[in-house]
């Protein structure tokens, strides 16, 4: 299995709404990370995880919360969102230095 | 700041028509630079990977070069189809303990059949 792996792959939520995003792979990759893209922009960094431990946050905003269950696993808690973060959620992870990314899921906050 | 930017921001090509994309970076002092490419809506397809240390790597019809102490990057694609036609991105690591990928603006690939 050489890939990551997104659902959903749309989610359309209110701004009171409670909603998970997940991703999973199973290449044995030990860091996974989530990115936001918006429309015509490039990715940019949110969270890494590295051996199931929070390394990096950049800076978001605690309406997004993530959670890594397992070495496989990597949901995206989001709450209280607003319209601005209305995006692509990118999910990626790496063993070595190459990132492999998921098809993200389109979400849509109304 | 480490910034990375990519020019063209768009390019319309014929098909079958050899083409450059180019990327440049503030800070040279990176630890390897990637390109990717994406298709609408999609996710990132890492397309070749260029250690600090390598002048360019090669796959198929790709050839990426690296010039890391004019902070410069160029992805050459020969004999271009309409399957290329895709966003192209740069991204480049700095090293440290994870591997924190800071993406370029892109470029905009349309190849006319």
């Amino acid at each position: 299995d050489t890939e990551v792996t997104q659902t959903p792959k749309h989610l359309v939520m209110g701004m009171t709404n409670k909603k998970s995003l997940k991703c999973e792979q199973h290449m044995g990759h030990r860091a996974m990370y989530w990115y936001k893209q918006k429309a015509k922009k490039p990715p940019e960094l949110m969270f890494v995880y590295s051996y199931e431990k929070l390394s990096i946050n950049e800076s978001v905003p605690s309406r997004f919360s993530p959670e890594c269950p397992n070495s496989s696993l990597l949901n995206l808690h989001l709450h209280a969102l607003q319209p601005e973060d209305s995006a692509l959620y990118l999910c990626a992870s790496s063993r070595g230095e190459t990132q492999y990314f998921g098809p993200g899921t389109r979400l849509l906050v109304l | 700041k480490q910034e990375v930017t990519q020019i063209p921001a768009a390019l319309s090509v014929p098909e079958g028509e050899n083409l450059v994309l180019n990327c440049s970076f503030t800070d040279s002092a990176i630890y390897n630079l990637q390109w990717f490419r994406q298709d609408p809506g999609k996710g990132l397809t890492s397309l070749l990977l260029i250690q600090s240390s390598q002048r360019e790597q090669t796959s198929g019809r790709l050839n990426a070069s690296l010039d890391k102490s004019s902070g410069r990057s160029t992805l050459y694609i020969a004999a271009s189809q309409p399957g290329d036609s895709a966003t192209y991105l740069c991204a480049v690591i700095y090293g440290g303990a994870t591997n924190k990928l800071i993406f370029g603006t892109g470029t905009l690939l349309a190849v006319q059949p």
